[in-house]
């Protein structure tokens, strides 16, 4: 039972690149998330998913995408890598119901130069 | 939109005393939970003690307690006999307990804790 894993764990992109952070979890939890966290800003969420194949906006969704074609992953997209995008960035999974922890994976640190 | 302050950007305390980390939030719902959460230079989110907003008694966690004041919207944390391995970030956050919505995280900008020894 790995939990909350995350890939890449660090990665430096050029502005304009792309890249993908790939999400994985293996509870079987309906609801996922995506937040980064900047230096005196705490967690924001960016896109969040309730469910297999659906995706919603968070708080900061600007230059992101998502996508949840499995139940287990949940899947960040940058299309085109912005300096304001060097974050670190957490995904999270709960499952519904009244179920109050949130497991967290590692983070990933992402610089764009 | 609820929203979460953490008014102490850094605090210190010495090893073996206690420190209390100020929290106060802003909502219109009545079931929910708040959580402290600590982040080492590991960057792992672990979670120290959740409060559920219908149980008025305060939670505790071995040297972690909360003082809950629902009326007040005030959620702090104490942490007796502090350690070494105490020193890290800290995060208040809120989410609804049930009912329509996704269950996310708000989160206060963090404490900086300090331990001295």
């Amino acid at each position: 039972n790995a939990g909350v894993t995350q890939t890449p764990k660090f990665r430096v992109l050029k502005t304009g690149q792309s890249m993908t952070l790939l999400c994985a979890q293996d509870m079987n939890h309906e609801y996922m998330y995506w937040y980064r966290q900047d230096p005196g800003m705490g967690l924001r969420l960016i896109h969040y998913s309730v469910g297999e194949g659906t995706t919603a906006k968070g708080e900061v969704p600007d230059g992101y995408n998502v996508s949840r074609l499995k139940k287990q992953n949940f899947l960040l997209g940058l299309e085109s890598a912005a300096p304001s995008q060097t974050s670190v960035y957490f995904c999270a999974s709960i499952s519904a119901g009244r179920s109050w922890e949130q497991y967290f994976g590692p983070g990933t640190r992402l610089t764009v130069t | 939109a609820q929203t979460v302050t953490q008014s102490q950007p850094e605090m210190s305390v010495q090893e073996a005393e206690t420190v209390t980390l100020s929290c106060t939030y802003d909502t219109s719902e009545s079931d929910y939970y708040l959580f402290w959460y600590k982040q080492p230079p590991s960057r792992q989110m672990i979670l120290v003690i959740r409060q559920e907003a219908y149980k008025q008694q305060n939670a505790t966690e071995n040297r972690f307690s909360v003082n809950f004041q629902k009326a007040a919207k005030s959620f702090s944390l104490k942490i007796s006999d502090s350690q070494l391995g105490d020193a890290a970030m800290y995060f208040c956050a809120y989410r609804l307990a049930t009912g329509a919505g996704s269950y996310q995280l708000t989160f206060g900008k963090g404490t900086k804790l300090s331990v001295i020894p």
